[in-house]
């Protein structure tokens, strides 16, 4: 059974550009969550999207979104670049609610320069 | 407001012996834990949960505990060994279940 995929795995853009990552959850799951994880901040939630619908989303900036397909793939879009958007990016998916086992994938390392 | 807090950054054991790992939590709605291992690049590996209703999980050489009196978990890892080396994390979950918080991470290094 394939694992969660995350493409790209490495990304460098530039100050004010945007930028759109991708998550392929496992088969079947349905829940997908995105979190930032930085020195800094550690590990920190963005959103969660169910049956392509957003549950709960973190305290960030309305810079940050993301949409969920009706295969339960998942996109986060982030606008307006910042440095500080400097992250590695990880997506989770479980079959429904993230207290059963989430897993993640490999992540993508976003560099803002 | 940090709800759950990882005290120690860093832990040190010598291989064979017991890994404790802690793990502290403020928001009383939480219900279920989860513990994940983490390599650098990679993403958190899930590695043995609790619900509240329990006081105790195991699973091979990873037990985790929870205290809920404290609002205090820990995981032992028993024997530890040198490829537990790794950061682990300890997140919660509240009975809506659709968001997990994270603890700040625990460098173990197990040495041989």
């Amino acid at each position: 059974k394939a694992g969660v995929t995350q493409t790209p795995r490495y990304l460098i853009k530039t100050r004010g550009q945007q930028v759109t990552l991708s998550c392929s959850p496992i088969s079947g799951h349905r829940s997908v969550s995105w979190y930032q994880q930085t020195p800094g901040q550690g590990l920190q939630f963005l959103f969660e999207y169910f049956s392509e619908t957003q549950r709960n989303k973190g305290n960030f900036p309305g810079r940050f979104s993301g949409r969920q397909f009706s295969n339960s793939r998942s996109e986060m879009n982030v606008s307006t670049l910042e440095l500080g958007d400097s992250a590695l990016y990880l997506c989770a998916s479980s079959w429904d609610r993230l207290n059963t086992e989430a897993f993640f994938g490999q992540g993508t390392r976003l560099t803002v320069v | 407001d940090q709800q759950v807090k990882q005290n120690s950054p860093s832990l040190s054991v010598q291989e064979g012996r017991i890994s404790i790992l802690n793990c502290d939590y403020t928001n009383s709605m939480f219900d279920y834990f989860l513990w994940y291992k983490k390599y650098p690049a990679e993403g958190p590996t899930f590695l043995i949960s609790i619900s509240s209703i329990k006081d105790k999980n195991e699973d091979g050489r990873f037990t985790v505990f929870l205290n809920k009196s404290a609002k205090h978990l820990s995981l032992h890892i028993v024997p530890s060994q040198p490829g537990d080396s790794a950061v682990y994390f300890c997140a919660a979950s509240d009975n809506a279940g659709n968001m997990l918080t994270f603890g700040g991470g625990t460098r173990l290094m197990v040495k041989p």
